[in-house]
């Protein structure tokens, strides 16, 4: 399996800061990565899908960039309702796997 | 628009057996896999399998072989899954997912989620 190794495991930051995740796969995944958002009590949410194209209605202050093993996901101006948990995951092969996910906090 | 709409809240002994329904809506339902994931309290998301609705392949993750059934129906373009012999470590939240194995956009579109609860 592919492991998805995701840092950091949370971070506080205030609004207006720029914000980077990196991840890492065990394996190239070539770039079969995609990030997602997840608040409490709600279904993940896609925000980036293979590395860097932005879904559909998701604002452009969130990137998302890398290749083969190495990824990294930024928002560039954190907007108060930014504040949630995002994973890492990978759609290159089954058994599709997930980083640990990034609790973003405010400072 | 695109939706995958789950069953409810379920509570179930342990040793029992649960089938969660996903209906969707809004595409071509044959032209899209559905992957399962679940994320127990507190804790990451996990991948369970997926299922081809087109011709009914399945792949499951090799710690639920055995254990989990999936499904669908094209005349309701309906997803299900099935998880038997639960114990507590299955209490969790249980999401469909729409998934184009092979495609570039994949976990697009999921469910609200259902939670299964494994209580005595």
């Amino acid at each position: 399996d592919i492991q998805m190794t995701q840092s950091p495991s949370s971070l506080s930051a205030s609004v207006g800061d720029r914000v980077t995740i990196t991840c890492r796969a065990s394996q190239t995944i070539s770039r079969h990565l995609n990030w997602l958002q997840q608040k409490p009590g709600k279904a993940p949410n896609l925000l980036i899908y293979a590395t860097s194209s932005l879904q559909s209605g998701v604002p452009s202050r969130f990137s998302g960039s890398g290749s083969e093993t190495d990824f990294n996901f930024t928002i560039s101006g954190l907007q108060p309702d930014d504040f949630a948990t995002y994973y890492c995951q990978q759609s290159y092969k089954t058994p599709r796997t997930f980083g640990q996910g990034t609790r973003v906090e405010i400072k | 628009q695109v939706q995958l709409v789950q069953s409810g809240t379920e509570v179930k002994k342990p040793g029992a057996s649960v089938k969660v329904s996903c209906k969707t809506s809004g595409y071509t339902f044959s032209r899209y896999g559905i992957s399962w994931v679940r994320q127990a309290p507190g804790h990451g998301l996990e991948w369970m399998g997926w299922i081809s609705p087109y011709n009914g392949n399945r792949d499951y993750a090799q710690r639920f072989q055995g254990r989990v059934t999936m499904t669908t129906d094209t005349s309701t373009n309906t997803a299900y899954m099935e998880v038997k012999s639960l114990t507590f470590d299955d209490t969790a939240i249980y999401y469909c997912v729409r998934d184009a194995l092979g495609g570039t956009v994949t976990f697009d579109f999921w469910g609200q989620g259902t939670l299964v609860s494994v209580s005595s």
